[in-house]
This record gives structure tokens, C-alpha cells and sequence, in this order.
């Protein structure tokens, strides 16, 4: 049973455009959530996080949105940069847990 | 600062055969994990630790020891390894499970 989902596998914008990201979760006692941006042979890096008392959170370019009724987030990336180009993960995690629950992660390709 | 240092980055094991991958980081986090990542997979957890002593299990456990004798080092031990077991795993740690996890660049595991 997947708990963190992140239904589209691809997504492709263009060099200026904005790029959303969706991610579902069915865990309602998940209250903290967070996005990781992996490359290719690398680890993922952390992006950005929200805890559930918020409902968004902004780190320049990237924004997180949080609909708790929904059991959604998104990650809004403006305006997207083909260095963007990578394969984005959510991951939640109650309390703050060191569990990390991850999707199965969302390959963005920014076209110049 | 080298952050989180994964060796070996690459490794072919045959069926049967054991092996430790090692894992440091010099940041001085108490949360340590482990994750595999699989094809078409997110990242699942495998073991994790909260300090030095202190270890427990994730999702996916099975074939799998760890042992947290410093805060620096936290070694994954494949028992008997199976082709189950080939993936990508990745070591990351953190101060807490309300700050980003920092990831190692990963070790390819082949078992054969």
C-alpha cells in the first residue's frame, strides 16, 4: 500500500515556465513533508519542506503547497530552469520521524 | 566538508557472498538511515539510528544488519547476499527528522 504517491512519472515545461509538481499522500497522521531533487548518479538533495501547521512555504524560485483536507502537495517551480531537469521526490513523515516514507518520484525536464 | 561518504561506489557480490557498505559523515548528526532504491521505486527505508547505540527498522529490513558504534559511521551488513538485493542504496543523515536529510552519492550493488 502506497502511502506517498506522485502519479505523473514525467513532466516536461519550458525554459521560463512554471512546473508543478503533484504528490498525494493517504497517511493522515503524516505531518511533515518534504521534496528532494535528484540527478542522475548522484543523492537526492533536500529542496524544501512544510510542516502541516502551514499551508506554504516558499524558498525562491521554489514553493511547496500543502492541502491537508486533500491529502495533496505541490512543489511550484518558477520559473523553471533547464538545470532543473531532474527526477523530484516527496517524501513525509509523522512527527518529524527519521522514517521518510518517499514517492516514486516525478522526471521533470525543463526544454530551453 | 565531505558531508556523507559512501564507499564502495560500485560492487558485484555473487549469490551467497556478504559484505559491509560503509558510511561516514562529519556533520555530527545523530539520525543516520539507509535507503534502497529500485527501478520505478521511491526510496524505502531499510535501517535507521537515532544516535550512536541506537538502531532500528524500516520498511524493508530483511537480509540486512546495521550497528551505530560512533556518531560518524554507520555500516550496512548484507549477510548473505541475493539478487533480490541488487539496487542502488543510499546513507544519509540529519540533526533531526525536522531538517533535511543529507545524502551520500550512493553504492550500486550487482549481485549475480
Amino acid at each position: 500500500d502506497q502511502q506517498v504517491k506522485q502519479n505523473s512519472p514525467s513532466l516536461s515545461v519550458q525554459e521560463g515556465r512554471i512546473s508543478i509538481l503533484n504528490c498525494d499522500y493517504t497517511n493522515s497522521m503524516f505531518d511533515y513533508f518534504l521534496w528532494y531533487k535528484k540527478y542522475p548518479a548522484e543523492g537526492p538533495t533536500f529542496l524544501i519542506s512544510i510542516s502541516s501547521i502551514k499551508d506554504k512555504n516558499e524558498d525562491g524560485r521554489f514553493t511547496v503547497f500543502l492541502n491537508k483536507s486533500a491529502k495533496h502537495l505541490s512543489l511550484h517551480i518558477v520559473p523553471s530552469q533547464p538545470g532543473d531537469s531532474a527526477v523530484y521526490f516527496c517524501a513525509a513523515s509523522e512527527g518529524g520521524s527519521e522514517k521518510l516514507v518517499f514517492g516514486k518520484g516525478t522526471k521533470l525536464t525543463v526544454n530551453p | 566538508n565531505a558531508g556523507v561518504t559512501q564507499t564502495p561506489k560500485f560492487q558485484v557480490l555473487k549469490t551467497g557472498q556478504s559484505m559491509t557498505l560503509q558510511c561516514a559523515q562529519d556533520m555530527n548528526h545523530e539520525y543516520m538511515s539507509w535507503y534502497r532504491q529500485d527501478p520505478g521505486m521511491g526510496l524505502r527505508l531499510i535501517h535507521y539510528s537515532v544516535g550512536a547505540g541506537i538502531t532500528d527498522q524500516g520498511e524493508v529490513p530483511n537480509g540486512y544488519n546495521v550497528s551505530r558504534s560512533t556518531t560518524e559511521d554507520f555500516p550496512l551488513r548484507l549477510l548473505s547476499a541475493a539478487p533480490s538485493q541488487t539496487s542502488v542504496y543510499f546513507c544519509a543523515s540529519s540533526y533531526s527528522g525536522y531538517y533535511g536529510y543529507t545524502f551520500g552519492s550512493g553504492t550500486r550493488l550487482t549481485v549475480v
